[in-house]
């Protein structure tokens, strides 16, 4: 099956440093690739999502790259802020059979913005 | 947002209990999705459903029991709870099972066993 792995688990940055959390992944077919914040105590939201036909994708100060060849995707946030701080997640979407598709996470990185 | 809806947020119960977590979707999703999150582990997948009456096994379904009568509930029940089972269970929807359908998440039930 799919194994997603995610570095590093944990990440501290100074207000208005750059973030960048990575994640690899082990099957080939993988074509769809969301990235999850949590809050402390709240629910998983989706923040970015890029699909195999695109090597990059922004919103405002979030971005995501993908390279297919390597397996591997990056999530970048720029000029950092402290409502930034949370848990991160990476999923890949796998085939689970008649027709339908399942996502496996990565473990999540743990990000602190420091004032 | 109000679109996926869990109960209750918080439990705690005995091992060897039976405890039935709920979950509702207004979206009309065909997709829904039992997670637990534990530290370290990220989110597993337990079950999921394709539509109702059609329910299929994720990474961890031992001990869990699925049903799906409707398309907007999709309830979890532990038959015989252990302490194993202490997490944070969180439930999903998408829209279709295509492979590009983001999957939007309910609060969570933080579900503690003594």
């Amino acid at each position: 099956g799919e194994n997603v792995e995610q570095h590093p688990s944990t990440l501290s940055v100074q207000e208005g440093d750059s973030a960048v959390i990575k994640c690899t992944y082990s099957d080939s077919a993988s074509n769809y690739f969301p990235w999850y914040k949590q809050e402390l105590g709240k629910r998983p939201q989706l923040i970015i999502d890029i699909r195999s036909n695109v090597g990059e994708k922004k919103d405002q100060r979030i971005a995501v790259t993908l390279n297919k060849t390597a397996k591997h995707f990056s999530l970048h946030i720029t000029e950092t802020q402290p409502e930034d701080s949370a848990v991160y997640f990476c999923a890949a979407s796998i085939y689970s059979g008649a027709g339908s598709y399942q996502l496996t996470f990565g473990k999540g990185t743990k990000l602190s913005v420091i004032p | 947002d109000a679109g996926i809806t869990q109960s209750p947020r918080y439990k705690i119960t005995e091992t060897g209990r039976q405890v039935t977590l709920m979950c509702h979707q207004t979206w009309s999703h065909s997709y829904m999705f039992w997670y637990r999150q534990d530290l370290g582990h990220g989110l597993r997948l337990i079950y999921y459903s394709a539509a109702a009456d059609i329910t299929d096994k994720g990474e961890v379904p031992d001990g869990y029991v699925v049903s799906r009568s409707k398309t907007e509930n999709f309830p979890l029940t532990l038959e015989s709870a252990t302490r194993s089972q202490t997490s944070v269970y969180f439930c999903a929807s998408s829209e279709s099972g295509f492979r590009d359908q983001p999957q939007h998440f309910g609060d969570g039930t933080r579900l503690s066993i003594l």
